[in-house]
């Protein structure tokens, strides 16, 4: 059974710093892009960033670039988020997502399959 | 970069059919798209693939009636038989050409 558990949410002050982890099980983490989604309060859905299966590329949206770094270790089935210079507007559920398989990248087939539980970030003073 | 437009809200009488839909902006008509659903307090769920033939593939578990269709840049998801738990915002995804995800604004179903 594919499981995506978040973890390392929490309530940070502005300009501040938080790392979110995601640990992946009951499937080859290493085949698979990986993404962090988030989602304001009352919001849609939002895409963060991406990883492709060997870390070697990464992308995110503009309105985190130089502040959020996404990171992972296939030893440790565990895909990462990097969060610093917080700001109020990053207060969101966020979300581990998995992607496609390098694979099915290069076939078309991009797209979202299993998402994590979501795991909170609150930027307040 | 493509733009996913879903409207707002939909409402369907329980037992009866809604039809949801998501249309992708011009010059990316071909693109596989995505249905996720969240049910009020909860994460995603990833409900199907929709490409732009109009073959969909359901995820693990999402029930008969639910499917997936395609006329041009619209890819649909009609739900027949709606059950109360049907309620939940519905959205599309798609990933463009520089590996950036893009997601609809998302539709409300409310069930009557």
């Amino acid at each position: 059974e594919v499981q995506l558990v978040e973890s390392g949410g929490g309530l940070v002050q502005p300009g501040g710093s938080l790392r979110l982890s995601c640990a992946a099980s009951g499937f080859t983490f290493s085949s698979y892009w990986m993404s962090w989604v988030r989602q304001a309060p009352g919001k849609g859905l939002e895409w963060v960033a991406n990883i492709k299966h060997d870390g070697s590329e990464k992308y995110c949206v503009d309105s985190v670039k130089g502040r959020f770094t996404i990171s992972r270790d296939n030893a440790k089935n565990s895909v990462y988020l990097q969060m610093n210079s917080l700001r109020a507007e990053d207060t969101a559920v966020y979300y581990c997502a998995r992607g496609p398989t390098y694979y099915d990248f290069w076939s078309g087939e991009k797209y979202f399959d299993y998402w994590g539980q979501g795991t909170l970030v609150t930027v307040s003073s | 970069q493509p733009v996913l437009t879903q409207s707002s809200s939909a409402s369907a009488s329980l037992g009866s059919s809604v039809r949801l839909t998501c249309t992708l902006s011009s010059g990316h008509s071909s693109y596989i798209i995505a249905w996720h659903q969240q049910q009020p307090g909860k994460a995603p769920r990833y409900f199907m693939k929709v490409e732009g033939s109009g073959t969909y593939n359901k995820g693990s578990g999402v029930p008969d009636r639910f499917s997936g269709s395609s006329s041009g840049a619209h890819r649909y998801l009609t739900i027949s038989n709606l059950q109360s738990e049907d309620e939940a915002d519905y959205y599309c995804e798609t990933w463009d050409s520089n590996t950036h995800v893009v997601f609809g604004g998302g539709t409300k179903l409310t069930v009557l």
